[in-house]
């Protein structure tokens, strides 16, 4: 199984600031990596599938980046609807894992 | 509209069975794979099961394989996951979610539409 590892598990951030979440994975997943927010009680929702590209209806202010095996999410300025969690999953192969999430608190 | 609406969580005694539903609406059911993602109290996401949209290959986590099973019908548009043997550690919000992808099982573009959660509790 390829697995995936997360940094930092969690961060306290600003409104504005620029956030940046990292993703690694155990081997080569190409870009086969996809980035989800979950919020407390919520379902997760799809920011980012292909490593780079924005799901639609997602703010321009997410980007994600990377393949092989490291990957970057970035939020540029960070506003108060991104407090969340954040997690990134393969989907290179069977089973496709998530990382184990990254909280973005607000400082 | 899109939408997934999972159903049939509950408290059941360890060792007991339950099985979940996933109704789907405002898409073309079984052109898409869809999965079993499952959150513990507290815990990060756990993928489950996949299926695909035809229903001929599916796929299990090892802490499932054997005592879960996921299925389809897509005459009535809903998704099973069939859950015997349970366990204190299947305690948790069981998610359905959509790949976005038709191609393939693996939701390899990711999972854009999810349910809003069941809640299953295993505990005597």
């Amino acid at each position: 199984d390829i697995q995936m590892t997360q940094s930092p598990s969690s961060l306290s951030a600003s409104v504005g600031d620029r956030v940046t979440i990292t993703c690694r994975a155990s081997q080569s997943i190409t870009t086969y990596l996809n980035w989800y927010q979950q919020k407390p009680g919520k379902a997760p929702k799809l920011l980012i599938f292909a490593a780079s590209s924005l799901q639609s209806g997602v703010p321009s202010r997410f980007s994600g980046s990377g393949s092989g095996t490291d990957f970057t999410l970035t939020i540029s300025s960070l506003q108060p609807e991104d407090f969340a969690t954040y997690y990134c999953q393969q989907t290179y192969s069977i089973p496709p894992k998530f990382g184990q999430g990254t909280k973005v608190e607000i400082k | 509209e899109v939408q997934l609406l999972e159903s049939g969580g509950g408290l059941v005694q360890p060792g007991g069975s339950l099985r979940l539903s996933c109704a789907a609406s405002g898409f073309t059911f079984s052109s898409y794979a869809m999965s079993w993602v499952r959150q513990a109290p507290g815990k990060g996401l756990e993928w489950v099961s996949v299926i695909s949209g035809r229903g001929g290959s599916t796929y299990y986590a090892d802490s499932v394989k054997g005592r879960f099973t996921i299925s389809r019908d897509s005459s009535k548009n809903t998704l099973y996951l069939q859950m015997n043997s349970l366990r204190a550690e299947d305690t948790a919000s069981y998610y359905c979610a959509k790949s976005s992808s038709i191609f393939g099982v693996v939701p390899s573009y990711g999972m854009d539409v999810w349910g809003q959660g069941t809640t299953v509790t295993v505990s005597s």
